[in-house]
């Protein structure tokens, strides 16, 4: 069973659009949701997180919009530039301080075209 | 600095050989250490964690072992590769929060 899932599978945005990944997830009992970012050959970088107690988490031109009750979040990427272009991971745990088991998504391609 | 490296970069091996792949984080005390491994455009999975020196848990069985000989070392191996081995194999690590951070990786293909 998937524990985490996002759409759409690839997305291609003009430059200067804002980029919309969505995420959703199965079990309640998730509280910690990062987001990372792979460009090809490269290990994912962390770009930005939010807990469950937060329902938006704003880092420059990044933004996590979540919604608990419906077990949703989403990324949004405004001013997106070429070099935005990677795939995203939206990744979900419970947050624990030890061991942290991550359930990953199988991502969203971003192209942006200049 | 970087914190977290990875050896070797990439590896061609042949099915039915071993394989040993390494993973060091320099200046972290006592961290969380991870093995993921990631198919070609595909998902990240955890394969191993260690919370201590001597002590690994698997998560997913795959054929493949750990290892954690030091605190700052983290290794994988096998006797014998797989085809379905093939991969990108990373190397995560943790302290005593949730945020896990990633190695650049090791491409494996096995042939």
């Amino acid at each position: 069973q998937q524990q985490v899932r996002q759409s759409p599978q690839s997305l291609t945005v003009w430059e200067g659009e804002t980029a919309i990944l969505n995420c959703s997830y199965e079990d309640s009992t998730f509280n910690y949701f990062p987001w990372y970012q792979q460009f090809p050959g490269e290990g994912p970088a962390l770009l930005i997180s939010i807990s469950s107690v937060s329902d938006k988490k704003e880092d420059g031109r990044f933004t996590i919009f979540f919604n608990k009750r419906e077990k949703k979040l989403s990324l949004h990427i405004t001013d997106s530039q070429p070099g935005d272009s990677a795939t995203y991971f939206c990744a979900a745990s419970r947050g624990d301080t030890g061991y942290q088991n991550f359930y990953f998504g199988k991502g969203t391609s971003l192209t942006v075209i200049p | 600095a970087q914190t977290i490296h990875q050896w070797p970069v990439a590896e061609i091996k042949a099915v039915g050989s071993p394989l040993s792949l390494g993973c060091t984080i320099k200046g972290k005390s006592s961290p969380n250490l991870y093995w993921y491994w990631q198919a070609t455009g595909g998902t990240l999975q955890q394969l191993f964690y260690s919370i201590t020196v001597g002590q690994v848990e698997s998560v997913v069985q795959l054929n493949l072992s750990a290892s954690r000989p030091k605190d700052d070392q983290f290794i994988l191996s096998t006797e014998k590769l797989l085809l379905s081995h093939s991969g990108f194999y990373l190397c995560a690590w943790s302290l005593r929060t949730v945020e896990q951070y990633f190695g650049p990786g090791t491409r494996l293909t096995v042939l």
